[in-house]
């Protein structure tokens, strides 16, 4: 059973590019994640997706946008992208419902220069 | 409101004993526990909810006190396997979590 995966595994872009990521979720898991993680800090929520629309948001900017397809799958959009962008992106996927455990994804490196 | 952990860090000889603490000013559905490995994704160890109810891995314990919004983790005997930067994740309302600043632990031989 695949767990979460994430592409890609490293990024290098300049200031004022644009940025997809893309996520699929552990098996049977239909609610998807993005989270931001600083070095040295926690994961802070961007937002979660649930039936193809956007359910959460964290306190992200809107240049942060997302989608997620019918088949669960889920891409992290950033647009403009600033020196503090730089970040691990993890995506968490969990089965319907709430309290449930969220499992990640190994996160793709943003390096933005 | 982002959870506060304690400590920030620990370091133990293999074989002994830790806890880690995680307290939210905000009322709580649930607690989860995270490890997270240099370079790695987190990796789910625990989740604890209101009520009582608590889904995991049998070889880790944990605590939630509802009345005070804290929560607590016991890593018994550890092992070199256990280093890493343990991270709580607090849930307040619609599966969202906020994740504490982490508690580094590092176990030597």
């Amino acid at each position: 059973d695949a767990g979460v995966t994430q592409s890609p595994t490293h990024l290098i872009k300049t200031r004022g590019q644009q940025v997809t990521l893309r996520c699929s979720p552990k098996s049977g898991h239909d609610t998807v994640s993005w989270y931001q993680q600083a070095l040295g800090q926690g994961p802070q929520f961007i937002f979660q997706y649930y039936e193809e629309e956007e359910r959460q948001r964290g306190n992200f900017p809107d240049r942060f946008s997302g989608h997620q397809f019918p088949n669960y799958s889920s891409e992290l959009n950033v647009n403009a992208l600033l020196l503090g962008d730089s970040a691990l992106y993890l995506c968490a996927s969990s089965p319907t419902g709430t309290y449930n455990e969220q499992f990640f994804g190994p996160g793709t490196r943003l390096t933005v220069l | 409101q982002q959870p506060v952990q304690s400590p920030q860090a620990v370091i133990l000889r293999e074989g002994e004993d830790a806890v880690i603490n995680c307290s939210s000013s905000k009322a709580l559905y649930s607690v989860h526990w995270y490890r997270q490995k240099h370079g790695e994704a987190p990796i789910f160890l625990m989740i604890l909810l209101k009520g009582g109810e608590q889904k995991g891995h049998d070889k880790i314990s944990a605590s939630f006190n509802e009345k005070k919004q804290q929560s607590s983790l016991y890593l018994t005997a550890s092992q070199l396997s256990y280093s890493g930067t343990y991270f709580c994740g607090t849930e307040t309302s619609g599966s969202r979590l906020t994740f504490g600043e982490g508690t580094q632990l590092t176990v030597n031989p």
